[in-house]
């Protein structure tokens, strides 16, 4: 199965950019890249999403790298409202079971 | 458009009663997932459906059981309550995932205690 690993947690000053790694070196070719985040007490928000090309929309920009063995999921200008838990997940094609999520990594951010 | 809702927010249950979590999106999503959220941790698959009448087991089905006889609605039932139940619960749902360019979206949960 196709899995991602993120760091734990990161830190960012508020109105600075964050940069939010994913690794996935076991993608295929035909498995799309989406970010979800998860504030207090809420359950996931979608982010943004991208197969190969980077993507941008209002909430974030998704760069993924030329090889797909990994993605950065980028805050512009990072606020408070952003704290949140950010998971990075595969939608492997046709395969439901396989919709899992791992531990994301926690971003602060500080004034 | 209110997309997935949740009901309850919160429930305690004694062990052994069982309860239904109700889920329900107006978003006409063919697709619909049950995950559990225990603290501090990610989110498991507990059950899936591709569409009414169709379910199929995640990750960690055992002591839950669903069904889906409409587009818009898909309960989770829990029949003999156990305290490694106690979780928060997610009800998600998607137009497909098939080609993996649907985004998921989420309820806002039910925070289930059992004691």
């Amino acid at each position: 199965d196709a899995k991602t690993t993120q760091p734990n947690s990161m830190e960012s000053n508020e109105e600075e950019p964050v940069h939010l790694p994913c690794n996935h070196s076991t993608i295929s070719g035909t498995d799309y890249i989406h970010w979800y985040r998860q504030l207090p007490s809420q359950g996931p928000e979608y982010v943004i999403h991208g197969l190969t090309s980077n993507v941008n929309n209002r909430m974030a920009s998704l760069a993924i790298a030329e090889d797909r063995k990994s993605s950065t999921l980028i805050l512009h200008r990072a606020t408070l409202r952003d704290a949140a838990v950010y998971y990075c997940i595969l939608i492997l094609t046709g395969t439901a079971s396989k919709l899992t999520f791992g531990t994301g990594t926690r971003l602060q951010v500080t004034l | 458009n209110a997309g997935v809702t949740q009901t309850p927010k919160f429930r305690i249950l004694k062990i052994g009663q069982s309860m239904t979590l109700q889920c329900t999106q107006d978003m006409n999503h063919n697709y619909m997932y049950w995950y559990r959220q225990d603290p501090g941790m990610g989110l498991k698959l507990i059950y899936y459906s591709v569409g009414a009448g169709i379910t199929d087991k995640g990750e960690v089905p055992n002591g839950y059981n669903v069904s889906r006889s409409t587009t818009e609605d898909f309960p989770l039932r829990l029949e003999l309550a156990a305290p490694s139940q106690t979780s928060v619960y997610f009800c998600a749902s998607s137009y497909s995932t098939t080609g993996g360019n649907s985004p998921l979206h989420f309820g806002n949960g039910t925070r289930l205690t059992v004691t």
